[in-house]
């Protein structure tokens, strides 16, 4: 079975700060990561994935996350945000075999301030 | 672009009541989904649907939840008799195939009084 663990329930930042959302995962086989964003009233979307390759993944809007073997992490970053960056993001993992459901960590709130 | 699209966003139902919650996967995915997320918690699996048959579900979806895929279209979520803890945000998702990542639609709210 696999676990998602998201200690940052809420992390306010002001407009063009850097930020790091921390994700830590648990899992006995190897998996695939993501993270979803869900914009107030909106439904999850996808922002970026790590399935093989390139350890450093990074999406269209500058956020970028980094799978971490070693420390079973996958943090997303993103060196200065916007206001429109305030959203609920969603850590998850699914196994690479099976019907990969998705397992998702408790999400973090960023909230972005002028 | 293609999305998948649930209906209705907002459901109140009474307590005891069935509620059917819709969703319009996109049309050539194979793998279908359904999560739920109560307020303040983490988004749950309950079920996923493949080859029109339930390929895995969680130890949340019981008796009482069923699915179906009843055209080349739909796939609904039954909840045979509501209770008050079945009050979350409901998603559904689909996947084009193994290996790509899951879509998910807006989500149907659903309110237990």
């Amino acid at each position: 079975a696999q676990s998602v663990t998201q200690l940052d329930s809420q992390v306010p930042v002001f407009e063009e700060a850097p930020v790091e959302l921390r994700c830590n995962y648990s899992s006995s086989v190897s998996v695939y990561l993501f993270w979803y964003v869900q914009y107030p009233n909106q439904g999850l979307q996808l922002l970026l994935k790590y399935l093989s390759g390139s350890t450093l993944v990074e999406s269209i809007n500058g956020f970028e996350a980094e799978f971490n073997k070693s420390q079973t992490s996958f943090h997303l970053r993103k060196p200065s945000v916007h206001i429109s960056d305030t959203a609920e993001y969603f850590c998850a993992v699914t196994q690479i075999t099976g019907f990969q459901k998705l397992v998702f960590g408790t999400g973090t709130r960023l909230l972005v301030s002028p | 672009e293609p999305e998948v699209t649930q209906t209705p966003s907002h459901q109140v139902t009474q307590m005891g009541q069935e509620v059917i919650l819709r969703c319009v996967p996109i049309s050539n995915h194979l793998y279908f989904y359904w999560y739920r997320q109560i307020l303040g918690q983490k988004v749950e699996f309950l079920v996923s649907f493949y080859n029109n048959e339930i390929s895995e579900k969680s130890e949340i979806f019981d008796d009482q939840f069923s699915v179906e895929r009843p055209d080349g279209s739909n796939f609904t979520l039954k909840i045979r008799s509501t209770k008050l803890e079945d009050s979350a945000m409901y998603f559904c998702a689909s996947r084009a195939e193994m290996n790509t990542e899951a879509f998910f639609g807006q989500g149907t709210r659903l309110t237990v009084v």
